[in-house]
């Protein structure tokens, strides 16, 4: 079965700085996709970024990024330029290729001050 | 174009009573899923549509639970016999056939008394 650790329940960060939310998983399927959504206080998840295990590329979406480390069974999450607006739960997602099933980890709470 | 919704937004019961949680996926989309977080929790997977049959319902903990889509859109979870441990925000999703991107709704939180 596939698992997906969060080790850092809370981080913060203050304004227009960087910030990298870990995630670990264990799988031994090889082509899987990983995602990080972002959850705020209105409950709505929002896909910020994805991740193809068979791309060796690393993902960039604006100002998020991740590093993929496949044999590691690392993907963390980078957050350049903070903002306010980015106070939220992070969760890190595994999805086994040929189902569409996510399993989520336990989520690390992002607070943004000034 | 609308997201996915979700009603009631809160629902509050009684132990023992029956709750249907309803879901209207966006439009097109023909997979759609359900989600269960609990507090402080990561969302667990309960099942999963692909048109109007449940592809997948590995995640449904007990026969208590019960989900339909009789005509391949909306979506009704059912509970019977409420129990407290079944508190928690129960969350919908939907996707385009051949995307990989699931789109939530803002769940629906259940308490149980």
């Amino acid at each position: 079965a596939q698992t997906v650790t969060q080790s850092q329940p809370e981080m913060s960060v203050q304004e227009a700085e960087t910030v990298t939310l870990s995630c670990t998983y264990d799988t031994s399927e090889n082509n899987y996709y990983l995602f990080w959504y972002k959850q705020p206080p209105s409950r709505q998840m929002i896909l910020v970024i994805r991740q193809e295990a068979y791309k060796q590329q690393n993902a960039t979406e604006n100002r998020f990024s991740v590093n993929f480390q496949k044999a590691a069974k690392s993907f963390s999450l980078k957050i350049s330029d903070s903002q306010l607006g980015d106070t939220a739960m992070y969760f890190c997602a595994f999805m086994k290729h040929g189902t569409d099933k996510l399993i989520f980890g336990t989520g690390t709470r992002l607070q943004v001050f000034p | 174009g609308a997201g996915v919704s979700q009603t009631p937004s809160n629902k509050v019961t009684e132990k023992g009573k029956y709750v249907e949680l309803r879901c209207d996926p966006i439009s097109g989309h023909t997979a759609l899923y359900w989600y269960r977080q609990s507090l402080g929790q990561g969302p667990e997977f309960l099942i999963y549509f692909q048109g109007t049959g449940a592809a997948d319902d590995s995640g449904l903990p007990n026969d208590r639970f019960f989900a339909v889509r009789p005509e391949g859109s909306v979506s009704t979870l059912k509970i019977q016999r409420t129990e407290r441990g079944d508190s928690a925000v129960y969350l919908c999703a939907s996707k385009m056939f051949g995307d990989n991107e699931q789109f939530f709704g803002p769940g629906t939180r259940l308490t149980v008394l």
